[in-house]
């Protein structure tokens, strides 16, 4: 069971826009930055969004993040095949003193 | 260009040792944290442990404390995770990233992530 709460699932088609949550408390969220990474078939996570909402160089302004309280959303606009991936929330918990990751959310497109 | 090439995975039985290494270049290493994070097959990832830039700060997962060291040697450019005691629930893939500043805690988290090297306990 993950500290962070994402869905296991997302879909959208080409073209639209899709939304992954991730949902934590006090301690993590709502107290820290939260980081998003996109992890492709069989390679290593990458960064994709830092400190709630900005992005790396090299990230398409598609992907855009944000924070509310002891929740935190990703968002993919004009999806694209290429975005099929799993997606991971990440933040630093103050009372674990640990990073704690969300249990991922695979996102298909249809 | 930012590199981490993580090494020394491979297959152990219940109860042996292991030693990971992660050879890291294109940034000044000593004046940056980096941790390791891993993923079971087919499951999420798990941060497993820290270590500030000097190596005078640590911090381990629950699940692996006391049976897992971190360390690093900044004239070698080289961060280490020395297993012991290792169990099924340890297999996965064993990433080493880069911390974003000096510290790995709060705010201060992972923008360069290694391949990763396989871990299996078995017998």
């Amino acid at each position: 069971q993950s500290v962070l709460t994402q869905p296991p699932s997302a879909s959208g088609t080409p073209g639209q826009r899709v939304s992954i949550s991730c949902s934590g408390s006090s301690s993590n969220i709502e107290s820290d930055y939260v980081w998003w990474y996109q992890q492709l078939p069989g390679t290593a996570p990458k960064l994709l969004i830092y400190t709630n909402n900005q992005r790396p160089s090299g990230v398409p302004d598609r992907f855009s993040g944000s924070k509310s309280g002891t929740s935190a959303s990703l968002a993919i606009s004009g999806l694209r095949s290429e975005d099929e991936a799993d997606y991971y929330c990440a933040t630093w918990d103050d009372s674990l003193s640990v990073w704690v990751f969300g249990g991922g959310t695979k996102l298909t497109v249809l | 260009e930012v590199q981490l090439l993580e090494s020394g995975g491979g297959l152990v039985q219940p109860g042996g040792s292991l030693r990971l290494s992660c050879a890291a270049s294109g940034f000044i290493f000593s004046n940056y944290a980096l941790s390791w994070v891993r993923q079971a097959p087919g499951k999420g990832l798990e941060w497993v442990s820290g270590i500030s830039y000097s190596g005078g700060s640590t911090h381990f997962a629950d699940s692996v404390k006391g049976r897992f060291t971190i360390s690093r040697d900044n004239s070698k450019n080289t961060l280490y995770l020395q297993m012991i005691s290792l169990t099924a629930e340890d297999t996965g893939v064993y990433y080493c990233a880069k911390n974003v500043a000096y510290s790995y805690g709060s705010n201060y988290g992972m923008d360069v992530w290694g391949q990763g090297t396989t871990v299996t306990v078995s017998s």
